[in-house]
C-alpha cells in the first residue's frame, strides 16, 4: 500500500498567490515525522518543513506552512505569496517511528509560478 | 560545511560495465542510505546502513550492493547496470532516528544514464 499519496501531478499559481499542496499518508505507528522537500529543475533535494506527530502545532518556516490534520492523515504543504522561484518538484515525505527509518515519498507534485 | 558528497555527479555508461557512486559525509553520521528516484514514483530506498558494518536492502535493492567499512563513506556499486537502473540516485545520511528529527542530509544526486 502506498505511505504517501500526492494527488495533484501538475499545479498552475500566479506569482503572489498561495497555494496548497496535498498530501496524504498511511501508517500504524504513533510515532512519525512528515516531510516536505522542494527539487529544482538542477535536482538537489531541498529541506523546507517538518511536522512531528507529537507536535500539537502546525509547522511553519517563513513563507511555508504545513497543514497537519491527524485524524484525516493529511500534511497539505502551503506556500503564501508564491515567487517564480518556487517553480519545482514537491515531495512529500514519512519519517516512521520503526524498523530502518527510511523516508517513504510520494509521487511528487510540480508547481509552475506564472507571472 | 556540513555536507553529503556524492561522485560522479552525471554519467554515462554502457550496460555490463561495472561502475561505482561514492558517498561520503562528514557529520559522523550513523544512518546512511540510497534512494533512487523515478518520474511518477518519487524516491525509492536501495539499501541502508545503520552503522559501519551494518547494512539492509530497502525497497528496490535488485542489481545494486553497498559496502560501509567507515562510518563516512557508503558506496552504491552496479555490478552489471542495465538500462532500467537509468535514474537520479540520493544519498542521504542522519544520525540515528531518535536523535534525527528532521535533520537529514541529501547529496546533490547523481544522473545516471546507462545506454
Amino acid at each position: 500500500a502506498q505511505k504517501i499519496t500526492q494527488t495533484q501531478p501538475g499545479m498552475f499559481v500566479q506569482e503572489k498567490e498561495a497555494v496548497t499542496l496535498d498530501c496524504t499518508y498511511d501508517t500504524s505507528d504513533q510515532s512519525y515525522g512528515l516531510f516536505w522537500y522542494k527539487q529544482p529543475s538542477s535536482g538537489e533535494m531541498i529541506f523546507l518543513i517538518y511536522q512531528g506527530s507529537y507536535d500539537e502545532q502546525n509547522a511553519t518556516e517563513g513563507r511555508y506552512s504545513l497543514n497537519f490534520q491527524k485524524a484525516r492523515k493529511s500534511a497539505n504543504l502551503v506556500i503564501s505569496a508564491s515567487q517564480l522561484g518556487d517553480s519545482a518538484m514537491y515531495f512529500c515525505a514519512m519519517r516512521e517511528g520503526h524498523g530502518d527509518y527510511k523516508l517513504s515519498f510520494g509521487a511528487g507534485t510540480t508547481v509552475t509560478v506564472r507571472a | 560545511e556540513a555536507q553529503v558528497t556524492q561522485n560522479p555527479r552525471y554519467l554515462i555508461t554502457v550496460t555490463g560495465k561495472k561502475l561505482t557512486v561514492t558517498c561520503s559525509q562528514n557529520m559522523n553520521h550513523e544512518y546512511m542510505s540510497w534512494y533512487r528516484q523515478d518520474p511518477g514514483l518519487g524516491l525509492r530506498q536501495i539499501y541502508y546502513s545503520m552503522n559501519v558494518e551494518v547494512t539492509d536492502k530497502g525497497d528496490v535493492p535488485e542489481g545494486y550492493k553497498v559496502s560501509r567499512k567507515e562510518k563516512r563513506n557508503f558506496p552504491l556499486i552496479l555490478e552489471s547496470p542495465s538500462p532500467n537502473q537509468t535514474s537520479l540516485y540520493f544519498c542521504a545520511s542522519s544520525f540515528s532516528a531518535r536523535q534525527a528529527g528532521n535533520t537529514i542530509y541529501f547529496g546533490e544526486g547523481s544522473w545516471l544514464t546507462v545506454v
